[in-house]
């Protein structure tokens, strides 16, 4: 079955621009999180959902970072007025339900701010 | 082109031989560890998991090793191939009430397999 997708893959934007990045879960899924992962180093944690509600958001850098999920499906991360510090690969993943289900991660949207 | 391995540690390794990745865990809380590896370009993909009430898990190829005491985790992956090439991270999570929290993520090892 498909996996979790991501788009953009890639998305350049000039500092100060706003960029809205899209998530979509393996159907069914309940939770989703996002991640950063910088160059070179390992993902971490930006916020995570249970359907439809944000239950963790401590991993936000900024509130220029905000995340939702209206419907419990389909979740965007949208970051506003961005600097350089944001380009990384923003990740998204999902698992079935609140056990101890594995996370299985999407390709990334690769962001680099100008 | 970007990598994802790019100035991290590096295992080398010949082909056919076996590979032993280590990784020390944070949180003494932690209860549920993951191996993932990941290609350039591409997300993590899941290898192996293992739980604390384990201390050793087998898989294809893969075995996961887990030292509480230590707050130790290990992967060794048998008659490592050129394909095994990639970059693998741990991740620990603590499991509250059922529900899977965020993952924290070591800061990966680049193996590279030379054949």
């Amino acid at each position: 079955g498909a996996g979790v997708s991501q788009s953009p893959r890639y998305k350049v934007a000039k500092r100060g621009q706003d960029v809205a990045l899209r998530c979509d879960p393996i159907s069914g899924h309940v939770s989703l999180f996002w991640y950063q992962q910088a160059l070179g180093q390992g993902p971490e944690f930006l916020t995570y959902f249970q359907n439809e509600a944000q239950l963790d958001k401590s991993g936000l850098p900024s509130d220029r970072f905000f995340a939702e999920r209206p419907e419990g499906s389909v979740s965007t991360l949208k970051i506003q007025r961005t600097q350089q510090e944001d380009s990384a690969v923003y990740l998204c993943a999902s698992i079935r339900d609140s056990n101890t289900d594995t996370q299985y991660f999407g390709p990334g949207t690769r962001l680099t701010v100008l | 082109g970007e990598s994802v391995g790019l100035h991290l540690p590096t295992l080398s390794v010949q082909e056919g031989d076996n590979s032993i990745i280590n990784c020390a865990y944070s949180n003494s809380a932690s209860d549920y560890f993951i191996w993932y590896k990941q290609e350039s370009g591409k997300g993590p993909q899941f290898i192996i998991d293992i739980r604390s009430n384990m201390d050793k898990r087998q898989g294809q190829r893969v075995t996961v090793l887990l030292n509480k005491t230590v707050k130790h985790l290990s992967l060794q992956i048998a008659a490592t191939q050129p394909g095994d090439s990639d970059v693998y991270f741990c991740a620990e999570t603590v499991l509250t009430g059922g529900s899977q929290g965020n993952l924290i993520f070591g800061k990966g090892t680049k193996l590279s397999v030379k054949p």
